[in-house]
């Protein structure tokens, strides 16, 4: 069994400011993990995702999250923010190799970003 | 390259009527999804199909809800009798096979029930 849990539901930066959403799951199996954003009114679109290899993964629009099993975090980071950043971020892990019932998503984090 | 399709993106239906949200998947891709969206919640899965299979509901409710994925055509999730609990957003997602993990959205399908 697997679940993740987003530290924040809401987490406001200005606008060139450091960007950190926080990610910490659980899983009884190696996992794969994922980052996804919806803007409003659409659907969700991967960011970047770990399966195994390298422990910094970079991702579209700038952003890149850390993969650290001591801390059984994968914490999503983009050094300055822009206002198109603005959406929400959702984390979620999967089993090595996939599993039945697809991903477990954590609640999400909204990011707003003040001009 | 077509992307996953829904529709309809909006679906207004009066209590005790019928919903049927339609997902047609990526082209090669034989796994469909079905997630649901809550306001301030995350994505709870619904129901994983491959063609005319129904590989797992444990996600689903017991009553009212089914879904199928036939050899022609879009995966059809169907919701009999709606309630205003019943109103969120619908996810379909599609994938090439179960190992990879990844998973592609469509837009969803937002139901309102009065």
């Amino acid at each position: 069994a697997q679940s993740v849990t987003q530290l924040g539901s809401h987490v406001s930066v200005s606008e060139g400011a450091l960007v950190l959403l926080r990610c910490n799951y659980s899983s009884s199996v190696p996992p794969y993990l994922f980052w996804y954003v919806q803007y409003p009114n659409q659907g969700l679109q991967l960011l970047l995702k770990y399966t195994s290899a390298a422990t910094l993964v970079k991702g579209i629009n700038g952003f890149e999250a850390e993969f650290k099993k001591s801390e059984t975090s994968f914490h999503l980071t983009k050094p300055s923010a822009h206002m198109s950043d603005a959406a929400e971020y959702f984390c979620a892990v999967s089993p090595l190799g996939g599993g039945a019932d697809g991903l477990t998503f954590g609640k999400g984090t909204h990011l707003i970003i003040q001009p | 390259n077509a992307g996953v399709m829904q529709n309809p993106r909006h679906l207004v239906r009066r209590r005790g009527q019928e919903a049927r949200l339609r997902c047609s998947p990526m082209k090669g891709h034989s796994h469909v999804y079905w997630y649901r969206q809550l306001p301030e919640e995350g994505l709870k899965f619904m129901v994983y199909l491959q063609k005319e299979n129904i590989i797992d509901e444990s996600g689903m409710p017991k009553e009212r809800f089914s879904a199928e994925f036939p050899k022609e055509g879009p995966s059809i999730l169907r919701i009999q009798q709606v309630v205003r609990g019943d109103s969120a957003a619908y996810f379909c997602a599609s994938s090439p096979n179960q190992n990879t993990g990844e998973l592609f959205f469509g837009e969803g399908s937002r139901l309102t029930v009065l």
